[in-house]
């Protein structure tokens, strides 16, 4: 079964317009990870956050976790064409269980 | 590095075939994972090693399925016989857990077509 699910199932944006998609998760976690799919292509590893961490950046991206809520959201800033992929959650550290996934448009 | 190597890139087979999926992962990287996706399920776990032995096998939809790490730089997925069904990406990811991120690392998947 998935543990993350994210939300929306879709997003479309403008090129420049900053994206925020959601992760909710059922049982406790130690760390929660965020991944990028392209189209055809395999996912990439984004950022993790563990589950004594309220927030973290890297470069155009924000990750906040709330695990009172367990929920955990990614806001990409300042969106570019080449942000147009999946993005999914997946939380445990060794048997990832991923979400569906949230498909970004940006829109030149 | 070449970053986890798969093999084929794509891969059109008949009903009740044996179809093979290899994998090399990256080297010194003691996990490996291999994944189905599909539009209606999604990204799945199908079964994960631990310095070449299967730890957790549960996400192998039959028997029809299985696995294989004879050495710690190389992975077989066997679907035997194959159905339409089984059409999907199949993906192979490695890690290294005790790293920074604790971060998989993804091939490029194999397309599957089952006829």
């Amino acid at each position: 079964s998935q543990q993350g699910e994210e939300d929306p199932q879709a997003l479309s944006i403008q090129e420049g317009e900053n994206a925020t998609m959601n992760c909710s998760y059922k049982t406790s976690i130690n760390n929660l990870q965020w991944y990028r799919q392209n189209s055809g292509r395999g996912l990439v590893h984004l950022i993790l956050i563990r589950s004594n961490e309220r927030e973290k950046h890297s470069g155009r991206l924000r990750v906040t976790l709330d695990t009172s809520k367990k929920s955990s959201s990614l806001l990409i800033t300042a969106s570019r064409a080449a942000d147009t992929a999946s993005y999914f959650c997946a939380t445990d550290d060794y048997k990832l269980s991923f979400g569906a996934g949230t498909t970004v448009t940006v829109r030149a | 590095d070449a970053g986890v190597i798969q093999s084929p890139r794509h891969e059109v087979t008949e009903m009740g075939q044996e179809v093979t999926l290899r994998c090399k992962p990256i080297s010194g990287h003691d996990y490996l994972f291999w994944y189905r996706q599909t539009m209606m399920r999604g990204l799945e776990l199908l079964i994960y090693f631990n310095n070449n032995v299967p730890i957790d096998d549960s996400g192998m939809p039959e028997d029809r399925f299985s696995a294989k790490m004879p050495n710690a730089s190389f992975s077989t997925l066997k679907i035997q016989p194959s159905e339409p069904r089984d059409s999907a990406v199949y993906f192979c990811a490695s890690s290294l857990p005790g790293t920074s991120d604790n971060e998989q690392f993804f091939g490029p998947g194999t397309r599957l077509t089952v006829l």
